[in-house]
């Protein structure tokens, strides 16, 4: 079974809405927990990180995400996306052992 | 400049060859890892080393196998037992340990095998 979920791979949507991108994970000890994004031809950069501390984080580029232990989630939101924000997102965790699992990504479309 | 360097970009091989694809960080980073990507898939976790001398099986190891001889180095080697090899792939490093850094990624292979 996948350690890390995401859903919805393609999401499509205009200039100025809300993105919401999904992440779920399975692991059930202490973890880290990333997003990154690769927009096309580039490789992947970090987008935020949660290690302890205030559960929502707030990344670059205006992107924020909430991590709530009881849910195991970590959940990436973003008010206005633009076009630029057309890209892969992966959500990622660092479980026990330095094993580093990635999701299947979601590909966001940004229409202007 | 610091960082992982991942060579070459691009890499062809003919079916039944093993190839060895190349990872080296000078982060002074103690884990390093080895994904592949194919579309729709993510990344997979194929191999990780936390230390010098010492890697542990991903998800998807079958076929591949690694060593972690120094520790700025981690190469790669696709056997031809991997039934799939073609795919672009990717390898990190991170400082590691529950505190540790995100993990830092290198530019990619591309691997081609026909």
């Amino acid at each position: 079974a996948q350690s890390v979920s995401q859903h919805n791979h393609h999401v499509i949507l205009s200039e100025a809405a809300s993105l919401e991108l999904g992440c779920n994970y399975s692991y059930g000890g202490t973890v880290n927990l990333f997003w990154y994004v690769q927009y096309p031809g580039q490789h992947l950069q970090l987008l935020l990180k949660y290690f302890s501390g205030d559960p929502l984080v707030k990344g670059i580029k205006g992107f924020e995400a909430e991590f709530i232990k009881s849910k195991f989630s970590f959940n990436l939101r973003k008010p206005s996306v633009q076009w630029s924000d057309t890209a892969e997102y992966f959500c990622a965790v660092f479980e026990g052992n330095n094993r580093l699992a990635f999701g299947k990504g979601n590909q966001v479309v940004v229409i202007p | 400049d610091g960082g992982i360097t991942q060579s070459p970009k691009y890499l062809f091989r003919k079916e039944g060859q093993n190839v060895t694809l190349s990872c080296e960080q000078n982060l002074n980073h103690d884990a390093m890892y080895w994904y592949r990507q194919d579309p729709g898939q993510g990344l997979r976790l194929i191999y990780y080393s936390q230390i010098v001398n010492d890697f542990q099986k991903g998800d998807i190891a079958e076929g591949y196998s690694v060593s972690r001889e120094k520790k700025e180095s981690f190469p790669l080697t696709v056997t031809s037992a991997q039934k799939n090899p073609t795919a672009f792939y990717l390898c990190a490093s991170s400082t590691g340990g529950q505190g540790g850094t995100e993990a830092f990624f290198g530019q990619g292979t591309r691997l081609t095998v026909v």
